[in-house]
């Protein structure tokens, strides 16, 4: 059975940085891509980015486009997620997501449905 | 961006009856070279991550009651809930990954 496995609640302040890890088990890490989900208090669902763990490919959404990096240690099964210039928006429960790669001819790869979610990350801004 | 807009908001239904919530993406998500709609259910609990309930529209997740079913093509669709159950109390959303940004409609939360 798949497993997502993510690190513990932070609190930061604002213009502060926060990483988050997501630590995968029971798959092969490279066979699918790493989703990253946020959702504010009683929000809906927001799709942050996502990477492609076979070749470290990105995609990140323009909402957070420059203060995003999302990265993969393949060695170890664990995806990152790190979150720069917070602000109290930034206050939400983050989730990872693992889900397959689909591959267009024109423009490569792309991430499909999100099929396994970690058990989600409270980030709190707060001063 | 694709807009996935969800209808209703909210929806009441009585135990043992049929759900339906509907879908309605702004452009387009149906591939035409592989004939699959880009389209995927997800349900989520209070306190609990979302959960995949169907993907390619129609097609049911592994271990996900037959109950849940998924149709439509194009720029509509619709999840259905046969007969509804008190542990499918949940807020549901659709999801279109025909192209980046994937995005979300704003949810249905469903009750009894």
């Amino acid at each position: 059975q798949v497993q997502l496995v993510q690190s513990g609640a932070e609190v930061k302040q604002p213009g502060a940085s926060v990483k988050v890890s997501c630590k995968a088990s029971t798959y092969t890490f490279t066979n699918y891509g790493i989703n990253w989900v946020r959702q504010a208090p009683g929000q809906g669902l927001e799709w942050m980015g996502w990477i492609n763990t076979y070749n470290d490919y990105t995609k990140y959404a323009q909402k957070v486009q420059g203060r995003v990096t999302m990265t993969a240690d393949t060695s170890t099964s664990t995806a990152y997620m790190e979150l720069r210039s917070l602000t109290s928006d930034d206050t939400a429960v983050y989730y990872c997501a693992s889900g397959p790669v689909g591959y267009y001819e024109k423009s490569g790869y792309y991430p499909e449905y999100l099929q396994h979610w970690g058990q989600g990350t409270l980030v709190t801004v707060s001063s | 961006d694709i807009l996935m807009t969800q209808s209703p908001d909210s929806l009441a239904v009585s135990l043992g009856e049929r759900a339906t919530i509907n879908c309605k993406s702004s452009q387009n998500v149906l591939y035409r070279s592989n004939n699959k709609n880009y389209l995927a259910w997800y349900q989520q609990k209070p306190g609990q991550p979302p959960k995949l309930l169907i993907y390619w529209a129609s097609t049911r997740e592994s271990g996900v009651p037959d109950r849940f079913s998924g149709s439509g093509s194009g720029t509509d669709f619709t999840l259905t809930i046969s007969s509804l159950q008190a542990e499918d109390v949940a807020v549901y959303y659709c999801q279109q990954y025909y192209t980046t940004p994937v995005t979300f409609g704003q949810g249905t939360r469903l009750e009894i």
